[in-house]
C-alpha cells in the first residue's frame, strides 16, 4: 500500500519569493512520483514526474523537485514565484497496480503582490 | 485531439435521483480512472478500468457503478444519490506504456441535496 503526505494545506508567500512545497510518501515497491497543478476551476495538469535517474526533476513554468530515497520525500521548488503560480498543488504516487494513483491532500499556494 | 472529456460540467440532484457522468477521450489510452476530489482529501479513486469491457473497484467505490462499453468512453453512475456524494469528480485516461502520467478532464461538480 502507499500513501502520500503532504505537509503544508496552506502556504502563502510573495511574488518573486521562493517556495517549496513538501510532500513525503510511503510505499514498498518502487514507485513513480508526480506533481500536479490545479488553477482555480479546472482540471490537474501535469508539472512534472519522477520515473527514474537524475534525482532532479525539472518541469514546466520553472518548477522543479528532488526525489529523495532515504527521506522518502519528493518536494517541489520554485526560485522565484508569480501571481500566476497561485493554484492548488497535489503530490501523486504511483505503484505498479494498473498505474492507480494516490494522491496527498493538496497544498494551496497563495502569491500576493 | 480534444483530450479528456467529461459532461455534464454542473449537476444539482435531489436525495435519491439517478444520474450518469460521462467521460470521453480520443487519445487511444487503454486505461481510465474516476475519482472524486473533496477539500483537504485530495484525490480518491472510485473505480478504474484497464481496458473495453474490463472494470474495478477503487478506493472509494460503495454508491456508484462503472461500466466501459467502448475503449474511448467510461461511465460513472450514481443510482441513488446521496448528500455524501457531493464532489468534484475527475476522470483520468493513461496509455498502456507503465511510465505515462495520466491525463485528466476538466472535472464534474455535483451536488446532491
Amino acid at each position: 500500500a502507499q500513501s502520500v503526505t503532504q505537509l503544508d494545506s496552506q502556504v502563502p508567500v510573495f511574488e518573486e519569493a521562493p517556495v517549496e512545497l513538501r510532500c513525503n510518501y510511503s510505499s514498498s515497491v518502487s514507485v513513480y512520483l508526480f506533481w500536479y497543478v490545479q488553477y482555480p476551476n479546472q482540471g490537474l495538469q501535469l508539472l512534472l514526474k519522477y520515473l527514474s535517474g537524475s534525482t532532479l526533476v525539472k518541469g514546466i513554468n520553472g518548477f522543479e523537485a528532488e526525489f529523495n530515497k532515504s527521506q522518502t520525500s519528493f518536494h517541489l521548488r520554485k526560485p522565484s514565484v508569480h501571481i500566476s503560480d497561485t493554484a492548488e498543488y497535489f503530490c501523486a504516487v504511483r505503484g505498479t497496480s494498473y498505474g492507480k494513483l494516490t494522491f496527498g491532500q493538496g497544498t494551496i499556494l497563495t502569491v500576493h503582490p | 485531439n480534444a483530450g479528456v472529456t467529461q459532461t455534464p460540467k454542473f449537476r444539482v440532484l435531489k436525495t435519491g435521483q439517478s444520474m450518469t457522468l460521462l467521460c470521453a477521450q480520443d487519445m487511444n489510452h487503454e486505461y481510465m480512472y474516476w475519482y472524486r476530489q473533496d477539500p483537504g482529501m485530495g484525490l480518491r479513486l472510485i473505480h478504474y478500468s484497464v481496458g473495453e469491457g474490463t472494470t474495478a473497484k477503487g478506493e472509494v467505490p460503495d454508491g456508484y457503478n462503472v461500466s466501459r462499453l467502448k475503449k474511448q468512453n467510461f461511465l460513472l453512475g450514481l443510482e441513488s444519490a446521496a448528500p455524501s456524494q457531493t464532489s468534484v469528480y475527475f476522470c483520468a485516461s493513461r496509455p498502456l506504456v507503465s511510465y505515462n502520467e495520466q491525463f485528466f478532464g476538466p472535472g464534474t461538480r455535483l451536488t446532491v441535496l
